[in-house]
């Protein structure tokens, strides 16, 4: 069982924005602004999306945006395009280790 | 652009010790702003942090999986390793290797992972 909970899915159609949640604890979300979000083409490495809550990396798309109420996390992307469709996971620093946890993976589905 | 490489046996047997190199180009290993990390993902599940270095030979690792992980680094070559030792089935997985914003994880740049099957 993963440390933060993610939707297992969520679908959207071309254009339209989705948000994916990441529900955690005091002890990890909620207790520091180091979350970080990853894109996950199926066989391909995870690509870094967002980080420290709301940060884009250079080179990743600014329909991608991070934020953070209390103890869950949220990644929105606005104008879904087809390449979007993977698997998204979201991580946190937490308390009880140095390293970050991952929640368990969201699969978007663009209809 | 940092590019990583994993290298290492793609078969292990239980009970024995997974070894896996990382060669980085692209950049320096010995970067003082940089981390280098382990990441594994089991075939169809979620991804797992395992341990964290930087090249001064700070390392951090998983508390699941530290009794069992010993992480190095080589600037010669300008690579960093992962042992895993006492492996079973449990451990197979892709492992990636990765740079890493901050101690913690966080990972740009990634390998394009290595399937390691434990397995006599």
């Amino acid at each position: 069982q993963s440390a933060l909970t993610q939707p297992a899915s969520v679908s959207g159609s071309p254009g339209q924005s989705i948000t994916i949640s990441c529900t955690g604890t005091s002890s990890d979300v909620g207790g520091y602004n180091y979350v970080s979000w990853y894109q996950q083409h199926p066989g391909k490495a995870p690509k870094l999306m967002i980080y420290n809550v709301s940060n884009r990396p250079s080179g990743v798309s600014n329909r991608f945006s991070g934020s953070k109420s209390g103890n869950t996390a949220s990644l929105t992307i606005s104008g879904l395009q087809a390449e979007d469709e993977a698997d998204y996971y979201c991580s946190s620093l937490t308390s009880s280790s140095t390293l970050e946890v991952f929640g368990g993976g969201t699969k978007l589905t663009v209809l | 652009q940092l590019q990583l490489q994993e290298s290492g046996p793609g078969l292990v047997k239980p009970s024995e010790t997974l070894s896996l190199t990382c060669t980085v180009s692209g950049g320096s290993i010995s970067s003082s702003s940089l981390y280098w990390g382990w990441v594994r993902q089991p075939p169809g599940k979620g991804l797992e942090w395992i341990a964290t270095m930087h090249y001064s030979g700070s390392t951090y690792y998983s508390p699941s999986l530290k009794s069992r992980v010993t992480l190095s680094v080589d600037t010669s070559k300008n690579q960093f390793s992962l042992k895993l030792s006492s492996v079973t089935a449990a451990d197979t997985a892709v492992y990636y290797c990765a740079s890493c914003r901050d101690y913690y994880g966080s990972g740009t740049y990634w390998g394009q992972g290595t399937l390691v099957t434990v397995s006599s």
